[in-house]
């Protein structure tokens, strides 16, 4: 029982290059989220999806962009990597409803030099 | 628009103590849920407790329990007996809403836990 599995755990990108982080989770779960976290700073909700086929913005979406292709899966794209995007990310899952909390995934280094 | 608030950005506390980590929380829906995660050094994101806008006893699970109090829009936790592996981040968080419009979850800054020896 895998739960949210995050890909890849580790990343060093240069100032414009792009990349793709994947997030697949097993639970059958219809919401999935993109969230960074900064140092004191907490977590940060970047773009989120309800459903299958669906993407909606969060706090900070500004420079990433979100496909949710097959409901499994949630993918976050930079296409052009800055310093201030170097952070942790996590991806997390839920059913929806009010008393339903996250499942996280492990979480993604990554640092734009 | 809501709001989480944790005031304490770190504390210190003797092993076998209890702590009690302050959140206040700011939102207009009366369907709402409260939780807590606890991230250690390794970096993951453990859910810790549940608390329900409805429910009306507090919320316990095992050494962890919250201390919810609705009127003050408060949701404290308070961790009895501290162990060395408390040692860690920790962030209270809320869920608005019901069903589909319940969508996510808005986390607090955090609060660093040191259990001294």
């Amino acid at each position: 029982n895998a739960g949210v599995t995050q890909t890849p755990k580790f990343r060093v990108l240069k100032t414009g290059q792009s990349m793709t982080l994947l997030c697949a989770q097993d639970m059958n779960h219809e919401y999935m989220y993109w969230y960074r976290q900064d140092p004191g700073m907490g977590l940060r909700l970047i773009h989120y999806s309800v459903g299958e086929g669906t993407t909606a913005k969060g706090e900070v979406p500004d420079g990433y962009n979100v496909s949710r292709l097959k409901k499994q899966n949630f993918l976050l794209g930079l296409e052009s990597a800055a310093p201030s995007q170097t952070s942790v990310y996590f991806c997390a899952s839920s059913y929806g409803g009010a008393n339903y909390g996250y499942t996280f995934g492990s979480g993604t280094r990554l640092t734009v030099v | 628009a809501q709001k989480i608030t944790q005031t304490q950005p770190g504390m210190f506390v003797q092993e076998k103590e209890a702590v009690t980590l302050d959140c206040t929380y700011d939102t207009s829906d009366p369907s709402y849920g409260l939780f807590w995660y606890k991230q250690p050094s390794s970096g993951e994101m453990i859910f810790l407790i549940y608390q329900g806008s409805y429910d009306q006893q507090n919320a316990t699970e095992g050494r962890y329990s919250l201390n919810f109090q609705k009127a003050r829009k408060s949701a404290n936790l308070v961790i009895s007996a501290s162990q060395l592996g408390d040692s860690a981040m920790y962030f209270c968080a809320m869920r608005e809403g019901r069903g589909s419009s319940a969508s996510k979850i808005i986390f607090g800054s955090g609060t660093r836990l040191s259990i001294r020896p």
